[in-house]
């Protein structure tokens, strides 16, 4: 049974301190999307891998927050430094497919953050 | 400005009868919708995908309607269970694979 995996599944930190966050996407799925989750936001899209490149990380604070995949099965996402804001579930999900046609996402359990 | 909007509040039904959820929105013009259901504490699980050139979809007892006129989905389970209660977010998705979600609605089926 096939499934992104996410680590840490919770992570506690004090603001400034550097957060990585890690994700397995399902081996084969070539588009990886990291997101985030807060009750006033909702799920926002922050940014979006197509055979590792990126392609759009245009929802990421880009002053803190940076995402790569360095190899294929492999995506990170970097907050440095952490704010009391950046308080969310941060959710990775994969995709079978780049190309023109449609195709669901599976997401992975989450990473919940907490910045004191 | 783009807009998603799903009924905030909690909808509450009886097991057996239909659940109906809408997604509506606005200055979009979207070539795919997604359906997703959420349990607290995991992530989104996958639904169904209508095509804008689709009027509805069915799948089990899920059935989708996709109205890009009215600029509105409608997303039906029948029979509905206890076990179908869970948080329902459509999404909408533009030529390049990227989903927009809306705020999502609760369900919860009494027995």
């Amino acid at each position: 049974d096939a499934r992104v995996t996410q680590t840490p599944r919770h992570k506690v930190t004090e603001m400034g301190q550097e957060v990585t966050m890690r994700c397995q996407p399902i081996l084969g799925h070539n588009t990886v999307f990291w997101y985030r989750q807060t009750m006033m936001q909702g799920l926002e899209l922050l940014a979006y891998f197509r055979n590792r490149a990126p392609l759009d990380d245009s929802g990421m604070p880009k002053d803190r927050f940076s995402a790569e995949m360095p190899d294929a099965t492999l995506a990170t996402l970097k907050i440095q430094p952490s704010e009391p804001r950046d308080s969310a579930v941060y959710f990775c999900a994969s995709g079978p497919s780049g190309g023109l046609s449609s195709y669901e996402q599976y997401f992975g359990p989450g990473t919940r953050l907490t910045v004191t | 400005s783009q807009k998603i909007e799903q009924n905030s509040e909690a909808l509450n039904i009886q097991e057996g009868k239909t659940a109906t959820l809408t997604c509506n929105y606005t200055n979009y013009s979207p070539a795919y919708l997604q359906w997703y259901r959420q349990d607290p504490g995991r992530g989104p699980v996958f639904l169904l995908l209508i095509r804008e050139n689709e009027k509805e979809k069915r799948k089990e007892r899920l059935k989708v309607t996709f109205d890009t006129t009215l600029k509105q989905s409608l997303f039906h389970i029948t029979a509905s269970q206890p076990a179908d209660s869970a948080t329902y977010l459509c999404a909408l998705e533009n030529a390049g694979n990227m989903l927009t979600f809306g705020g999502g609605t609760r369900l919860m089926v009494k027995p």
